[in-house]
């Protein structure tokens, strides 16, 4: 069974472009996360969906950061007009189940770098 | 409000001594489940433990025990004889009864020389 897959790995643009990262999660898992981290921090929850829906967003997410499920499987976080502030790790994280069982299984993340 | 407190910054220790992580957390929630994840340098959070609230009991695998107190809210992570490959951060995470997102704290860096 494979882990949770993110690309790219690591993302340089400048200021001022649109990037877009993907989340492939652990097959089957219905839920899906993303979270950024910031250097020396911990990671910080952004929005999670269930299946195709999008449950929740955090008011971290500005209106320049849209993500999508379009059909309950891979995901993908863009972000417009980038600023020197949205230089991160980026992770993406599934689980199966939901409630007391609950377990996020985390990717190996998108470093991005905003010049 | 809820609110994880890892007050170690940064642990260095020699090999083979062991080594105790803390955690203080912080909940209105009577329900509720805590986490620790290691991020070694690769930066994957590689998943270690859950606890639930309602389940006090420690728990041991290996080199890894964790000591879960509720009375003073605290998910204490110990490695026992450690080895240079437990170098990594670890994060202790919390997730309320009623929400879905990890409130993480802001990691233990460890250090094990050899």
């Amino acid at each position: 069974d494979t882990g949770v897959s993110q690309d790219p790995r690591h993302k340089i643009t400048k200021r001022g472009q649109n990037v877009t990262f993907r989340c492939d999660p652990i097959s089957e898992h219905n839920r899906l996360y993303w979270y950024r981290q910031t250097l020396g921090q911990g990671p910080e929850f952004l929005t999670y969906f269930q299946n195709e829906a999008q449950l929740e967003k955090s008011r971290l997410l500005s209106d320049r950061f849209s993500a999508e499920r379009p059909k309950g499987s891979f995901s993908t976080l863009e972000i417009q007009r980038t600023e020197q502030g949205d230089s991160a790790m980026y992770l993406c994280a599934s689980s199966e189940r939901a409630g007391r069982e609950e377990t996020q299984y985390f990717g190996p993340g998108t470093r991005l770098l905003v010049l | 409000a809820q609110k994880v407190t890892q007050a170690q910054t940064e642990i260095s220790v020699v090999e083979k001594e062991d080594v105790t992580l803390d955690c203080v957390y912080e909940t209105r929630d009577t329900t509720y489940y805590l986490f620790w994840y290691k991020q070694p340098p690769s930066g994957e959070l590689v998943f270690l433990i859950r606890r639930n609230s309602f389940d006090e009991q420690n728990e041991i695998s290996g080199r890894y025990s964790w000591n879960f107190q509720k009375s003073t809210s605290s998910f204490n992570f110990t490695i026992t004889a450690s080895q240079v490959v437990d170098s990594a951060v670890y994060f202790c995470a919390l997730r309320g009864g009623a929400t879905n997102k990890l409130i993480f704290g802001t990691g233990t860096l460890l250090a094990v020389q050899p």
